[in-house]
């Protein structure tokens, strides 16, 4: 079975300033995508951004952009010029590339972001 | 509606007894995801709908839980004999046919239920 695993517990960032969040996964899969996943207070889940294992190319999505490293199994968050706004739990998420619907998360991370 | 839409968002229930928590999907998805997610721990998954139908119920953890979506929208999790450690974070999610690949979920704020 896939497991994702984020090593983070809780990080924290100035305001303006840059920030990276880890993720680890375990697979034995060749053919899968990777996503990472927004948390606030109010509990809704929202997408940051999403990757297919077959890419090379890392995905940007405004300031969130990711580091994948398919070898490392690593898929890491850069959030660049962080805003209060940013501040949430963030979860890494594995999804199979044959078919499958489910999604395999980690535990989250947790950002805080000082003025 | 313009999101999806869980009730109730919080519900208290004594040990043993029966509850049932709603998901309004987005209009028009027809796929519908539910997730549990225990305090300190990231979401996990309980079952898929494709329409009316439970496509993938693997994540159920025990046959105490029942998930039902009768018209292929609005879905219902039913749970029996309800015991401390159900307490959780109830995740519903929907998306457009299937999510599959990179398919987005939308998730609602979820229903949490606390088991005394």
């Amino acid at each position: 079975a896939q497991t994702v695993t984020q090593s983070q517990p809780e990080m924290s960032v100035q305001e303006a300033e840059t920030v990276t969040l880890s993720c680890t996964y375990d697979t034995s899969e060749s053919d899968y995508y990777l996503f990472w996943y927004k948390q606030p207070p109010s509990r809704q889940m929202i997408l940051v951004i999403r990757q297919e294992a077959y890419k090379q190319q890392n995905a940007t999505e405004n300031r969130f952009s990711v580091n994948f490293q398919k070898a490392a199994k690593s898929f890491s968050l850069k959030i660049s010029d962080s805003q209060l706004g940013d501040a949430a739990m963030y979860f890494c998420a594995y999804r199979s590339g044959g078919g499958s619907e489910k999604l395999v998360f980690g535990k989250g991370t947790k950002l805080t972001v000082n003025p | 509606g313009a999101g999806v839409s869980q009730t109730p968002s919080n519900k208290v229930t004594e040990k043993g007894k029966y509850v049932e928590l709603r998901c309004d999907p987005i209009s028009g998805h027809t796929a519908l995801y539910w997730y549990r997610q225990s305090l300190g721990q990231g979401p996990e998954f309980l079952i898929y709908f494709q329409g009316t139908g439970a496509a993938d119920d693997s994540g159920l953890p025990n046959d105490r839980f029942f998930a039902v979506r009768p018209e292929g929208s609005v879905s219902t999790l039913k749970i029996q004999r309800t015991e401390r450690g159900d307490s959780a974070v109830y995740l519903c999610a929907s998306s457009f046919y299937t999510s599959g690949g990179l398919g987005e979920l939308f998730f609602g704020e979820g229903s949490r239920l606390t088991v005394l």
